[in-house]
């Protein structure tokens, strides 16, 4: 399985960019990158994924590094509804796409 | 709407006692899986289906059990063996065709259960 290392929290100031670090160095070629979020008390959130090239959505965007041993995901104008946990999640493609949920990142956005 | 859905939100019970979560979708999904969080931690498999009449033990399968009759089911049943049930528990589905457009898992949003 590839084990990613995501920094236990992390603060960003209201409209201006989050810019949360994933790395993934064990990462096969063939899996995904994949980032979810989690509001207090609800289930996780699709935000985005990407395999090699950086990808962009109405959410966020994935920036994967060339060697893939690492991603951020950025959050062009942070609000305070983006208060989260965020989940970097490498995908494990031989146990049938199975994506394992490690601690993540707790994103508190302050005024 | 296509959704997940997991009932009841909130669930008080007696120690000693079974319970059982439902978790049901309308996404034509053929995977589908259980989650334990414990407060301030990560996500932890139970048990996941991909397949249905077939299911497999996650992580932490001790103390829990579930069944998958039909594809849109996939209830969880904590026994009066789990020594810790008191938990937020997490149903998720999901297609196994990899493909660019598949985005993972669909979570529902939860039960809270809560052992007296």
């Amino acid at each position: 399985d590839a084990k990613t290392t995501q920094p236990t929290s992390m603060d960003c100031a209201e409209g201006r960019a989050a810019n949360l670090p994933c790395n993934h160095s064990t990462i096969s070629g063939n899996e995904y990158v994949y980032w979810y979020r989690q509001i207090h008390s609800q289930g996780p959130q699709y935000i985005i994924h990407g395999l090699k090239n950086n990808e962009t959505n109405e959410m966020a965007s994935l920036i994967i590094t060339e060697d893939r041993k690492s991603s951020t995901l950025i959050l062009p104008h942070a609000t305070l509804r983006d208060t989260a946990v965020y989940y970097c999640i490498a995908e494990n493609y031989n146990a049938g796409n199975m994506l394992t949920f490690g601690g993540g990142t707790r994103l508190m956005v302050k005024p | 709407d296509g959704g997940i859905t997991q009932s009841p939100k909130y669930l008080f019970r007696k120690e000693g006692q079974n319970v059982t979560l439902s978790c049901e979708q309308n996404l034509n999904h053929d995977a589908m899986y259980w989650y334990r969080q414990d407060p301030g931690q990560g996500l932890r498999l139970i048990y996941y289906s991909q397949i249905v009449n077939d299911f497999q033990k996650g992580d932490i399968a001790e103390g829990y059990s579930v069944s998958r009759e039909k594809k849109e089911s996939f209830p969880l049943t904590v026994t009066s063996a789990q020594k810790n049930p008191t938990a937020f528990y997490l149903c998720a589905s999901s297609l196994l065709a990899r493909t660019k457009a598949n985005y993972g898992y669909t979570f529902g949003s939860g039960t809270r259960l809560t052992v007296v």
